[in-house]
Order: structure tokens, then sequence, then C-alpha cells
């Protein structure tokens, strides 16, 4: 199966930029897709095909894909932007999703 | 809006089948711009994607759950619905229902609605 590699924790300043890779062996070839999900809430799609941004998420969030290595950037971190956030490709060799294993924004 | 809910017993027994419903609201099960997935997260963990069907009844399934596995689709009543056999402890999670859009060349497949989730507790 593909396997998505997340840090387990990412850690910023309030007004800061977040950077939270996910790693995959030629991810650049995918599309990706990131969810954030705070305590006791379902996960909400934030970001989709690499870069696009759903209706209602804020501009501070972006996402890039490239080589073995895609990216979600949040801009002026604000502390509502503490929670889990995790990577998604849809594996075309498989016929599944696969998802990375979550990485916790903790905003100091 | 699109709305999805997850429904069905909150406790199953070891070896027994836990079956769940989600029932989408706001929207029909029956486009064809969509497909219906299960996914799951025990506690304190990442999520696990189960398995997607389209209205259809065409299914991909997870391949380490694949053997236990049923998804089925109910138009009449705008649900779908998961059975997986054989519980263990290890299957205990929070279980959501979640839409995802059909893309073209099947590039890509995300989840751009969720249902709130359901806890299920397998129990010995």
């Amino acid at each position: 199966s593909y396997v998505l590699t997340q840090p387990a924790s990412v850690s910023v300043a309030p007004g800061e930029t977040a950077r939270i890779p996910c790693g995959g062996k030629n991810i650049g070839s995918k599309s990706v897709n990131w969810y954030q999900q705070k305590p006791g809430q379902a996960p909400v799609l934030v970001i989709h095909y690499d870069t696009d941004r759903p209706s209602g998420i804020p501009e501070r969030f972006s996402g890039s894909n490239s080589g073995n290595t895609a990216t979600l950037t949040i801009s002026r971190v604000e502390a509502g932007d503490e929670a889990d956030y995790y990577c998604q490709v849809w594996d075309s060799t498989t016929d599944h999703v696969e998802f990375g294993e979550g990485t916790k924004l903790t905003v100091l | 809006q699109v709305h999805l809910q997850e429904s069905g017993p909150g406790l199953v027994k070891s070896s027994q089948t836990l079956s769940l419903t989600c029932t989408v609201s706001g929207g029909s099960i029956s486009s064809d711009s969509y497909y219906w997935s299960w996914i799951r997260q025990p506690a304190g963990k990442g999520l696990e994607w189960i398995g997607r069907i389209y209205t259809s009844g065409s299914t991909n399934y997870n391949p380490s759950l694949k053997s236990r596995l049923n998804i089925l689709v109910d138009t009449s009543k705008n649900q779908f619905s998961l059975k997986l056999s054989s519980v263990t402890a290890a299957d205990t999670a929070m279980y959501y229902c979640a839409r995802g859009p059909v893309v073209p060349a099947a590039l890509t497949n995300y989840f751009d609605f969720w249902g709130q989730g359901t806890l299920v507790t397998v129990s010995s």
C-alpha cells in the first residue's frame, strides 16, 4: 500500500507560519487532500486537489505538492487553528484511500 | 446543504457483526456525482478508510478489511450501510460516513461532507 508520512507534531507561535509536510514516494504525481480535525469533532476538508480551498476555508490555508513531499501551509496562525491535520490521497494502483498518520498543530 | 447522520448500536460483542447506517439528507444518494464512504478512527489514533459505494452499488474496500466487509446502498431510503463481521476489540472506534465527489479520470477521492460520527465499542 501507499505510505504517507507526517510528523507527529508541529508547534508555532501565533501570527507565524506553520508548515505541515506529508511525505510519500513521488507524491507530486498524486492529488493530495488535507483535513483539519479539532477535538471531539469530525474532520473538515481544508485543501483538495493539492492547492484548492473549499468554500469557507480562510485564504490563510494553502497547499503545495512536488516531488516526494506535499505541504499544508497555514499563514498568520491563530489559536483556533490548533488541531490535528491529516493528508490523504487516492491510491489508483489499489483503488483505495490512504491517510497520513496525522500531525498535531500546537499554537504556543 | 447535505447532512449525513450515522446510526446503529454503540456496543457490539466480540465475534459478532457490526452494523451501521448513514442517512443522507439535503441531497440524493442516487446522484451520479458522488461516492459514499465509511471511515473510522480509534480513540487517540488516526483515520482509516473502510470503503466506499456508488449509487450503482459498485464498491471499493480497504484490503485489510475486505474479507469481513459489506457496504450496501438503499436509494429508496437515501441511506447506505456498513456491515463488518467477526469484530474484535481492534474494531472499537468512532465510525464516520462521508461524501466524496466523483472526480474525472479518478484522479483522487476526497471527502467534502462528514457525519458527526458514532462510537462503536466491541466488548468481550
